[in-house]
C-alpha cells in the first residue's frame, strides 16, 4: 500500500520567502508529526497531530513555522520569511494512533535549502 | 539531561552478530523503548519496541533487562545492506516533544 508521501523532495528558496511543505500520511492514520533533520544529526520532534489538532507543537522553534491539518489527513508546515538555518530535511511521519506501541511510518522528507 | 545514550559508531563484518546499548536511566514507569533504522536519504523506519524483558521479531531482538535502565538492540548476522543509523528513543506520548528524542544515533559500518 501507499506509504507517507512528501512533496516538493526538494526546495530551493531564498532568505526572506515563504515556504509550504505537504505531507500526506498513510490513510486511515489519525496521528501525524513533523520533523526536522539536520546532516549528521537525528531528527527533532516539531510538532504532531491528533486528528485536526495540535497535540504538541512544542518542537517549532519560533512563531515563523507553522503547521495545519485542517481535515485531519494532509499536513502542511508553513516556515514564513525563511532563514539560511532553516535549511535542512523535514520529515513527515503518520501512525495509526498516538500511543507508544503504534509504530511512526516515515516519509522520504524534503530537503529545503535556504539561500 | 538527555534521555538515552547510545555509541556514537560501531563497526562490525558481515556474519556476525551486533549488539547496540541504550542507557535510559531516567526511564519512567510509562516509558516505552523503541529503535529506528535510518538510511541515508531516507526516512526512519521502525524496527522493535518492548518495555520489559525480551522482543524479538524477524528483523531483530530487543532485551531489557528488570531495572529497565538500559536496553540492547541485537542484529543477528548483519549484512552489508544493515550499515545505517540506529536510534534508541524512550517515552510515551505526555509531553511527546519532550519525550521522544532522537539523539545522534549509532551509526554501524557493516564491512565485507
Amino acid at each position: 500500500g501507499a506509504g507517507v508521501s512528501q512533496t516538493p523532495s526538494n526546495k530551493v528558496t531564498e532568505k526572506g520567502k515563504y515556504v509550504e511543505l505537504r505531507c500526506d500520511p498513510i490513510s486511515g492514520h489519525t496521528a501525524l508529526y513533523w520533523y526536522r533533520q539536520s546532516l549528521g544529526q537525528g531528527p527533532e520532534f516539531l510538532i504532531y497531530f491528533q486528528g485536526t489538532g495540535a497535540a504538541d507543537d512544542s518542537g517549532l522553534p519560533n512563531d515563523r513555522f507553522f503547521a495545519v491539518r485542517p481535515e485531519g489527513s494532509v499536513s502542511t508546515l508553513k516556515i514564513q520569511r525563511t532563514e539560511r538555518g532553516d535549511s535542512a530535511v523535514y520529515l513527515c511521519a503518520s501512525s495509526p494512533g498516538t500511543s507508544p506501541q503504534n509504530e511512526q511510518f516515515f516519509g522520504p522528507g524534503t530537503r529545503l535549502t535556504v539561500l | 539531561l538527555a534521555k538515552t545514550t547510545q555509541p556514537i559508531s560501531m563497526d562490525s563484518y558481515e556474519g556476525q552478530e551486533v549488539n547496540i546499548t541504550c542507557s535510559h536511566n531516567n526511564i519512567a514507569t510509562n516509558d516505552y523503548i523503541t529503535w529506528y533504522q535510518q538510511f541515508p536519504s531516507q526516512g526512519p523506519r521502525f524496527i522493535i519496541q518492548g518495555y520489559k524483558t525480551k522482543v524479538t521479531n524477524e528483523v531483530a531482538s530487543l532485551f531489557i533487562p528488570a531495572d529497565r535502565k538500559s536496553s540492547t538492540l541485537s542484529l543477528p548476522r548483519v549484512s552489508l545492506s544493515d550499515t545505517a543509523v540506529y536510534y534508541c528513543l524512550v517515552g510515551d506520548m505526555d509531553n511527546y516533544g519532550q519525550n521522544f528524542v532522537f539523539g545522534p544515533g549509532t551509526r554501524l559500518s557493516v564491512l565485507p
